[in-house]
């Protein structure tokens, strides 16, 4: 079955980076479409970044533009999420998602249980 | 951007009544080439990910009980819980998928009365 586990989170200051990882399986990784969701503490879904099956096509939400870089590797059914000058508003949960087609412009099909990114002094 | 706007922000129902949510978009989000709505639902409980109940506005996801259904055209959609199981209690989002960046609604959050 599916399985998308996210790692990378944690506490990190203002301005410094993080880079969350997505390690995929029961999947063959590199034919769909990948996308990162957060959820603030207490708040609704925001959506982030995507990327499809083969990396060329990637879109960011401008909340993140300029700040976040979204790839993959498909040789090791990986997605990544650069994560760079983070503020405090940044912080959430950062849920991994597969998307049902490989140009991902699909609903969300399959999410991973998150990781945290907290950014405070 | 499209907006993507949720009522009611809450909800209480008794057990083995109707629960129904309704989701507004701020513009179409029906496809023609292929007549699909590109507009999705999703439970989430406490302290997990969000699960995928509907998509196509209507279809419902394998596994997911044939109590929920989505319904809804235009730019007006919503899920109906047709029986409330205590299961049921969760917050629940509409998705709008039309294009990029996808929105949420706000979340509604169903209780029981």
């Amino acid at each position: 079955q599916v399985q998308l586990v996210e790692s990378g989170g944690g506490v990190v200051q203002p301005g410094r980076s993080l880079r969350l990882s997505c390690a995929a399986s029961g999947f063959t990784f590199s034919t769909y479409g990948m996308h990162w969701v957060r959820q603030a503490p207490g708040k609704g879904l925001e959506w982030v970044a995507v990327i499809s099956f083969s990396g060329n096509t990637k879109s960011l939400a401008d909340s993140v533009k300029g700040r976040f870089t979204i790839s993959r590797d498909n040789s090791k059914n990986t997605l990544y999420l650069q994560m760079n000058s983070l503020r405090a508003e940044d912080t959430a949960m950062y849920y991994c998602v597969k998307d049902p087609y490989g140009t991902a412009d699909g609903y969300f099909h399959h999410w991973g249980q998150g990781t945290p990114v907290v950014v405070s002094s | 951007d499209i907006v993507v706007t949720q009522s009611p922000d809450s909800l209480a129902v008794s057990l083995g009544e109707r629960a129904t949510i309704n989701c507004k978009s701020s513009q179409s989000v029906f496809y023609s080439s292929n007549k699909k709505y590109y507009l999705a639902w999703y439970q989430q409980k406490p302290g997990q990910p969000p699960k995928l109940l509907i998509y196509w506005a209507s279809t419902r996801e394998s596994g997911v009980p044939d109590r929920f259904s989505g319904s809804g055209s235009g730019t007006d959609f919503s899920l109906t819980i047709s029986s409330l199981q205590a299961e049921d209690v969760a917050v629940y989002y509409c998705h709008q998928y039309y294009s990029f960046p996808n929105t949420f609604g706000q979340g509604t959050r169903l209780e029981i009365k």
